[in-house]
This record gives C-alpha cells, sequence and structure tokens, in this order.
C-alpha cells in the first residue's frame, strides 16, 4: 500500500514567520510531488510541483525534495493570514498518474 | 485563466437513484481524473480517462460508477445506485499530458448528499 504521511497539525505560526510543512512517501518509485492549498470546503489548488531533488522556489514558496530519504517538504515565507489552510501534498509514481494524497497538514498563520 | 468546471455544485438524493456529476475540463488538456474525499478524509483517486476509455481506476470504482466524455468538452460521472457512503465531494481533475510531470488541476467539486 502506497501511502504519503503529513502531520496533520495543526501549525500556527505568527504572521511574517515561515512555516515548515513535511511530507513523507513510501514508494521509492515515486517521481513527481505536488503541493495543493485546500480551504476548508474548497477544491485543491495547486501550489508548487517538484520532481528532482533539491529546492524549487516560487515567489514565497519553496518546495524541497530529498528522494534517498523520502520527504518533501514545502517552506513559505512571510507567513500571511490568507495562508491558513491544509496543506496537502500529493505523489504520483512508477507508471501510474494517479496522485496519493496525504491527509493534509493543517496550518494557522496569527496576526 | 482556463479552469476546470463542474456542475451541480450539490446534489441531494435518495439511496438507490441515479446521479450524474459533469466537469467540463481545461479545453486542451487531454486527461481526465474523478476523486473524491469524504468529509474529514483524505482526497482519494477514483479513475483516470484518456482517449475516450478508462486508463486506470481504484477499487473504489466498482461496477456502480462509470464514466463518460459524451460530446468534445464534458466528462461525467454517473453512479447508477447510490449509498449513503458516496456521500462525499467529487472532484474532476483535468491534465495536459499524463505522464508523470504534469500538473492535474482541479474543478471546485459536487457536494453529493445521499439520504
Amino acid at each position: 500500500q502506497k501511502e504519503v504521511e503529513q502531520n496533520s497539525g495543526p501549525l500556527s505560526v505568527p504572521e511574517g514567520a515561515i512555516a515548515s510543512l513535511n511530507c513523507t512517501y513510501s514508494d521509492r518509485g515515486s517521481q513527481s510531488f505536488f503541493w495543493y492549498r485546500q480551504y476548508s470546503g474548497k477544491s485543491p489548488e495547486l501550489i508548487m510541483s517538484i520532481y528532482s531533488n533539491g529546492d524549487k522556489e516560487d515567489g514565497r514558496f519553496t518546495a524541497q525534495l530529498n528522494k534517498a530519504s523520502q520527504y518533501v517538504s514545502l517552506l513559505i515565507r512571510d507567513s500571511q493570514p490568507s495562508d491558513s489552510a491544509t496543506y496537502l501534498c500529493a505523489v504520483t509514481g512508477g507508471n501510474t498518474d494517479k496522485l496519493i494524497f496525504g491527509t493534509g497538514t493543517r496550518l494557522q498563520v496569527f496576526p | 485563466e482556463p479552469e476546470v468546471t463542474q456542475t451541480p455544485s450539490h446534489q441531494v438524493t435518495q439511496m438507490g437513484q441515479e446521479v450524474i456529476l459533469r466537469c467540463v475540463p481545461i479545453s486542451n488538456h487531454l486527461y481526465f481524473y474523478w476523486y473524491r474525499q469524504i468529509l474529514g478524509q483524505k482526497v482519494e483517486f477514483l479513475v483516470s480517462f484518456y482517449n475516450n476509455e478508462i486508463s486506470e481506476k481504484s477499487e473504489i470504482f466498482d461496477d456502480q460508477f462509470s464514466v463518460e466524455r459524451p460530446d468534445g468538452s464534458n466528462f461525467t460521472l454517473k453512479i447508477r445506485s447510490t449509498k449513503l457512503e458516496d456521500s462525499a465531494m467529487y472532484f474532476c481533475a483535468s491534465s495536459l499530458l499524463a505522464g508523470e510531470t504534469y500538473e492535474q488541476y482541479f474543478g471546485p467539486g459536487t457536494r453529493l448528499t445521499v439520504t
């Protein structure tokens, strides 16, 4: 059973701080890694994708991938109250394009 | 910016009834998906669809489920005889290309309530 694990949180950070979200996955054959943001009652919104080891930056977001350790993380710099949401880690791998999701980490950014 | 659309936003149905959930994927996308999310649980893959046929389906996607692309724009999920446990958010997603290096974009979802 291929699994994606996330700490459910909530992760509480003050406005302006860096939020660090982590995800581990069980399938070593996983190839593509995604972070989605999901506001309560809404659909997943893609914010980052990463395919190779290292860091990938997009604005205030940085995704980090370490395939040897089978983890992927998301850093949010200068966190804003509007970043408060559940962040879903999703993985594809092997010969499939289906997304396997973690349960998500709830982030709370307080003023 | 192109987006995936879904109708209806909320569907209430009685157990045993048939429902059809509709999706319009992003226009130049070729791969289509259905996922569901039971309240408080993780998003789960149901089925993927390419070139007018199912490319992969999960254990959840049993004989009561079917998918169809009836025309050049719509993509539908039919649940033939709904059960209470089918109550969930159903999300349609689309991707420009499959393989493992292309992003999937989700529609706003249909909340299905089975009573």
